[in-house]
């Protein structure tokens, strides 16, 4: 079946060092992905998204890597603040005429002071 | 900056008795979703809305559930007979269409508990 997978379910890291969330994804038809941050009583947040024809997209202090060989997604978060502590999920679009997302787990990122 | 509102952000009800979740999507918002999130487990999704009727649904999305766009700014979940197991998190989310449609704009919840 259809499956997006996180490898770690918790990350721990120091303020100020940079964090790397990955992603494993089942579906190769998939032609886009996408990272949302979800924050204590919040909904999920968009981060950053990125179409199946790129490998790598960078934002504001985040980059997403796309490795479509391994079918491996991740999310680079330079100089952690602890704002940036949240769930974070990833999820992918399978290719086609529809809108439904099909969501990893989560991991969850600590950032420590 | 804009936002989906969602009410109530916490209900309570009893096994079998129907339940309404309300959102206000983004005005100028013409997709509509809603997923779910039981606790610890992934996001789900429910069911997307364009142009006044459902374009794609799970299977989660069955005989007891329903959406409706009653006005030009509600769009309400509808859960006929609630079951012990839909307690959980449902989110409502709104996207615009052409460039940007598959990122979706998330309310904060509607937490349910069904006893």
């Amino acid at each position: 079946g259809e499956s997006v997978g996180l490898h770690l379910p918790t990350l721990s890291v120091q303020e100020g060092d940079n964090s790397i969330i990955n992603c494993a994804y089942s579906n190769s038809a998939s032609d886009y992905f996408i990272w949302y941050k979800q924050e204590s009583g919040k909904g999920p947040q968009f981060i950053i998204d990125i179409r199946s024809n790129m490998d790598k997209r960078q934002g504001q202090r985040v980059t997403v890597l796309l490795n479509k060989t391994v079918k491996h997604l991740s999310l680079q978060i330079a100089a952690t603040q602890p704002g940036d502590s949240a769930v974070y999920f990833c999820a992918e679009k399978p290719a086609g005429n529809n809108r439904k997302l099909i969501w990893g787990l989560g991991t969850s990122l600590a950032v420590n002071p | 900056e804009p936002e989906v509102t969602q009410t109530p952000s916490h209900q309570v009800t009893q096994m079998g008795q129907e339940v309404i979740l309300r959102c206000v999507p983004i005005s100028n918002h013409l997709y509509f979703y809603w997923y779910r999130q039981i606790l610890g487990q992934k996001v789900e999704f429910l069911v997307s809305f364009y142009n006044n009727e459902i374009s794609e649904k799970s299977e989660i999305f069955d005989d007891q559930f329903s959406v409706e766009r009653p006005d030009g700014s509600n769009f309400t979940l509808k859960i006929r007979s609630t079951k012990l197991e839909d307690s959980a998190m449902y989110f409502c989310a709104s996207s615009r269409t052409g460039v940007g449609a598959n990122v979706l704009t998330f309310g904060a919840g509607s937490r349910l508990t069904v006893l």
